[in-house]
């Protein structure tokens, strides 16, 4: 069965510059979830999209962008890269914001800012 | 593909009973953890267990690993409303996290 396609899987990049993450739902599912990760620590919700539309947002910083796409991929866009942005990002999706089929997770992309 | 596959996919259960999940791996692992998310919301961390382990316990938590069978299971004692979520099991193994498919748990009062 399809998964929820993050890409890239690694990314280093150098401080203050930009990365730009991808993020693939299942066919069908409207709603994307965006988390991300430190070393150590347990995820953390930075933002979500149902229907194209921003639907919560979380602990993301103004450094970052996402948007959902007319295919209900989304992107996460980070400027200005930090040391401590280096994390594990996942993005999940679901069909409807609460999810009532369940939710599915990416494999994630490791960033790493160096 | 999912690393870890829960089971059940939805499970609702009556305030007061026990709520057993499963989770399968493909890939051998350093520890598996259980989360729970509230409304598509933040992951909450619920256990680790480490590959070396056999069963862990938290509270009402009781969580297993058959790391020959590869597969854990999350026990919920006692269930309460305020329990209803989205469970899901994460492995880690070489430097990266796979989260399972996650199990709904409703428990009704």
């Amino acid at each position: 069965a399809a998964g929820v396609i993050q890409s890239p899987r690694h990314l280093i990049k150098e401080k203050r510059e930009t990365a730009t993450l991808k993020c693939y739902p299942i066919p069908r599912h409207d709603t994307v979830y965006w988390y991300q990760q430190g070393p150590g620590q347990d995820p953390q919700f930075l933002i979500s999209f149902y229907e194209k539309m921003q639907s919560d947002k979380g602990s993301i910083p103004d450094r970052f962008s996402a948007q959902q796409f007319s295919d209900y991929h989304s992107e996460l866009n980070m400027s200005s890269l930090e040391l401590g942005d280096s994390a594990l990002y996942f993005c999940a999706s679901s069909f409807g914001r609460q999810g009532p089929g369940g939710y599915t997770f990416g494999s994630g992309t490791r960033l790493t800012v160096v | 593909s999912q690393q870890g596959e829960e089971d059940p996919q939805a499970l609702s259960i009556q305030e007061g009973e026990n709520a057993t999940m499963n989770c399968s791996y493909k890939t051998s692992i350093n520890n598996l953890q259980w989360y729970r998310q509230n409304s598509g919301r933040g992951l909450v961390h619920l256990i680790l267990i480490r590959s070396n382990e056999r069963e862990k316990h938290s509270g009402r938590l009781r969580v297993t690993l058959d790391t020959s069978k590869k597969s854990s299971s999350l026990l919920i004692t006692a269930s309460r409303a305020a329990d209803t979520a989205s469970y899901f099991c994460a492995t880690d193994g070489n430097n990266d996290m796979r989260f399972g498919a996650g199990t709904r748990l409703t428990v009704k009062p």
